[in-house]
């Protein structure tokens, strides 16, 4: 089955980096997304990693992916009130026809001052 | 600016009522896929439609259906609204393939009264 999880909350202060953690039960992925929703929006694509990758860094963030323990992780360096929302971890599932995104339930991400 | 447009943006209505949300996908994107996001259930996939035809279905309501047209818009009716219905409902379109990621609408806030 598919399940995706993450922590719900993570306070970190400005200019420190913030790392997001993600774990997922399906072997069978092939992709795996971070999302950002900030208030009254859609999500937002960040970056996405295929599943024979290990890591990807695409500027101030890091995703890196441990395919044997099913754990993704993204990293924000230098993180600023502006990174403040929530962040959702996906992972693309391929059934019978199917390709859809399974999405966490998102962690709350709050940059102090 | 993710490309993909929903409307309305807000709908108010009674329980026992039927609506139409309607999505159009990012210029050249011939994926749809409907999402509900609730409190208690976090995102949920609903439907997903591909050139037309019915490519997915995750977990849709008897009551829900959705449609894509031949210019590629989508329409998501929900019939016999209930107050749990209330939710935000995210249109998301993709090229189609296996590693293209889903760009997602701003959303339709739903609020059953």
């Amino acid at each position: 089955g598919e399940d995706v999880e993450q922590s719900l909350f993570l306070s970190v202060r400005e200019g420190d980096s913030s790392v997001i953690n993600c774990t997922y039960t399906d072997s069978s992925s092939t992709y795996l997304y971070w999302y950002k929703q900030e208030p009254g929006a859609g999500l937002q694509l960040l970056t996405y990693i295929f599943s024979n990758m290990d890591m990807k860094q695409d500027q101030r963030l890091t995703v890196l992916l441990n395919k044997k323990d099913k754990h993704l992780s993204l990293r924000i360096a230098d993180t600023q009130t502006g990174d403040s929302a929530i962040y959702f971890c996906a992972e693309s599932t391929r059934g019978t026809g199917r390709r859809a995104l399974t999405f966490g339930s998102g962690t709350r991400l709050q940059v102090q001052p | 600016d993710s490309g993909v447009t929903q409307t309305p943006k807000h709908l108010i209505t009674a329980t026992g009522q039927r609506v139409t949300l309607r999505c159009s996908p990012r210029s050249g994107d011939l994926s749809v896929y409907w999402y509900q996001q609730s409190l208690d259930q976090g995102l949920q996939f609903l439907i997903q439609y591909y050139n037309g035809e019915e490519r997915a279905k995750g977990n849709i309501l008897e009551r829900f259906s959705a449609q894509q047209f031949p210019d590629l818009h989508s329409e998501l009716n929900l019939s016999s609204l209930e107050l749990g219905d209330s939710a935000l409902y995210f249109c998301a379109s993709s090229v189609g393939g296996e590693s293209s990621p889903l760009h997602f609408g701003n959303g339709t806030r739903l609020t059953v009264t």
